[in-house]
C-alpha cells in the first residue's frame, strides 16, 4: 500500500537558519506529492505540491523537488523565520485517486 | 470567500451520547472526506464521498457514519462516541477528477469523549 515518512520532529532552529524536513514515500506509478503547513490552532494549508519527476513545488521560499529514483519530497528553505513555526505534512495522492496518505507530521519551532 | 466549514469546534461530550459535526463547503467540490488527526499518526481518512449519495470507508471507519444529501454538506456522525474517538477531526473538499486537484480543509473539530 501507500505510504509517506517523514522526519521526526519535534525541530527546533534559530531564525535565519537552513531548514530541511526529510519525506520519503512507497507508491505505484507517479503520485502527486504534497507538502501541508498547519499553523496553531488551524486548518492545513497546501504549501506547495509537485505532479510529477523532477517537478520543483515552490512557496514562500520553501522548496521541494520530486525525486523518482530516491522516492523522496525533502522539504527545504534558505532562511526560516519565526512566523514559519508550525507542523508540516508531507503528502502524496496516487494517480485516479483523489485520496491524500499523510506523513506523521513534523512540528517545527524557529526561535528568534 | 471559499472556504470549509465546520461546527463545532470544541466537544466535550460523555460516552455513548450520539452526536453529529457538521462540514459544508461552497466551492460546489464534488469530493469531500473526513480525517482525524493523532498524535504521532498524522492524519488518517475516516470516509469520503465522491458526489451526492456517494460515500465509501477510509482507513478507519469503525464507530462512524457519514452521509450526503446535498453537495455541500457531508456530516460527521459518531452514533454512540467512545474514549477513543477523541481526537482532531478535519473535513477537507477538493473539485476531484485529478489527482493535482488541492485539498481545501476546514479549520477542525477538536472532540473529547469522557
Amino acid at each position: 500500500g501507500n505510504s509517506v515518512t517523514q522526519m521526526e520532529g519535534p525541530v527546533t532552529l534559530s531564525e535565519e537558519a537552513f531548514l530541511t524536513i526529510n519525506c520519503t514515500y512507497t507508491a505505484t506509478g507517479y503520485p502527486s506529492l504534497f507538502w501541508y503547513v498547519q499553523y496553531p490552532g488551524e486548518g492545513l494549508q497546501l504549501l506547495l505540491k509537485a505532479t510529477k519527476a523532477d517537478d520543483k513545488g515552490s512557496n514562500k521560499g520553501f522548496e521541494a523537488t520530486y525525486r523518482k529514483e530516491t522516492t523522496s519530497f525533502h522539504l527545504e528553505k534558505g532562511s526560516v523565520q519565526v512566523s514559519d513555526s508550525a507542523v508540516y505534512f508531507c503528502a502524496l495522492r496516487p494517480v485516479g485517486n483523489e485520496k491524500l496518505t499523510f506523513g506523521t507530521g513534523t512540528r517545527l519551532t524557529i526561535i528568534p | 470567500e471559499a472556504q470549509v466549514t465546520q461546527n463545532p469546534r470544541y466537544l466535550i461530550t460523555v460516552t455513548g451520547k450520539k452526536l453529529t459535526v457538521t462540514c459544508s463547503q461552497n466551492m460546489n467540490h464534488e469530493y469531500m472526506s473526513w480525517y482525524r488527526q493523532d498524535p504521532g499518526l498524522g492524519l488518517r481518512q475516516i470516509y469520503y464521498s465522491m458526489n451526492v449519495e456517494v460515500t465509501d470507508k477510509g482507513d478507519v471507519p469503525e464507530g462512524y457514519k457519514v452521509s450526503r444529501k446535498e453537495k455541500r454538506n457531508f456530516p460527521l456522525i459518531l452514533e454512540s462516541p467512545s474514549p477513543n474517538q477523541t481526537s482532531l477531526y478535519f473535513c477537507a473538499s477538493n473539485r476531484g477528477q485529478g489527482s493535482y486537484n488541492e485539498q481545501f480543509f476546514g479549520p477542525g473539530t477538536r472532540l473529547t469523549v469522557l
